[in-house]
């Protein structure tokens, strides 16, 4: 299967500051998602993004979050100011063609927030 | 308890031995999905298995499903030591058209050579 690339693989920053965080899926694909997975804990889905609006997004997901899809291909989340409790694995995942298919994830981004 | 549990929460097993793990859920699902975690590495996709579906095989993977007991169950035949890793189950639940999945917490599972 044709991969997610994530980047950057481990980004550290500070309390308070802004993280954006990549993802490389297929461009043509349609359906996009990040979950994210703190550590020694479950994965928790954050949000869905379908033809370039969000779909879904969960209690997490609040105001600090925004993700968008700024030139077609790249796919980010965006965290404006970020807390200790957001250190964690942040997922992306494509779907081949929506509900009810295969997710495929990528390699992820490890967050460390100080 | 929630959607998405998997138990045994862990399972230490030698080389060519069968691995059960098993998954409950709690709500109406579209699908159910398997995947694997090698420690801190991205999620790997094993296999769905349809609401409509009551067994699937992928290789050394057998998937059931029980929709009367909202469970299933991921056998891996004749382990090897690189099985080894957490494997989670995923529910996308009925109602949702875009692909939302809820994990459980995952059985890691450790095969010696």
């Amino acid at each position: 299967e044709p991969e997610v690339t994530q980047t950057p693989s481990h980004q550290v920053t500070q309390m308070g500051q802004e993280v954006i965080l990549r993802c490389v899926p297929i461009s043509n694909h349609l359906y996009f998602y990040w979950y994210r997975q703190i550590l020694g804990q479950k994965v928790e889905f954050l949000v869905s993004f379908y033809n370039n609006e969000i779909s879904e997004k969960s209690e997490i997901f609040d105001d600090q979050f925004s993700v968008e899809r700024p030139d077609g291909s790249n796919f980010t989340l965006k965290i404006r100011s970020t807390k200790l409790e957001d250190s964690a694995m942040y997922f992306c995942a494509r779907g081949l063609a929506g509900g009810g298919n295969e997710q495929f994830f990528g390699p992820g981004t490890r967050l460390t927030v100080l | 308890s929630q959607q998405g549990e998997e138990d045994p929460q862990a399972l230490s097993i030698q080389e060519g031995e069968n691995a059960t793990m098993n998954c409950s859920y709690k709500t109406s699902i579209n699908n159910l999905q398997w995947y694997r975690q090698n420690s801190g590495r991205g999620l790997v996709h094993l296999i769905l298995i349809r609401s409509n579906e009551r067994e699937k095989h992928s290789g050394r993977l057998r998937v059931t499903l029980d929709t009367s007991k909202k469970s299933s169950s991921l056998l891996i035949t004749a382990s090897r030591a690189a099985d080894t890793a957490s494997y989670f189950c995923a529910t996308d639940v009925s109602g949702t058209s875009y692909g939302k999945l809820t994990f459980g917490q995952g059985t890691i599972l450790t095969v010696h050579p």
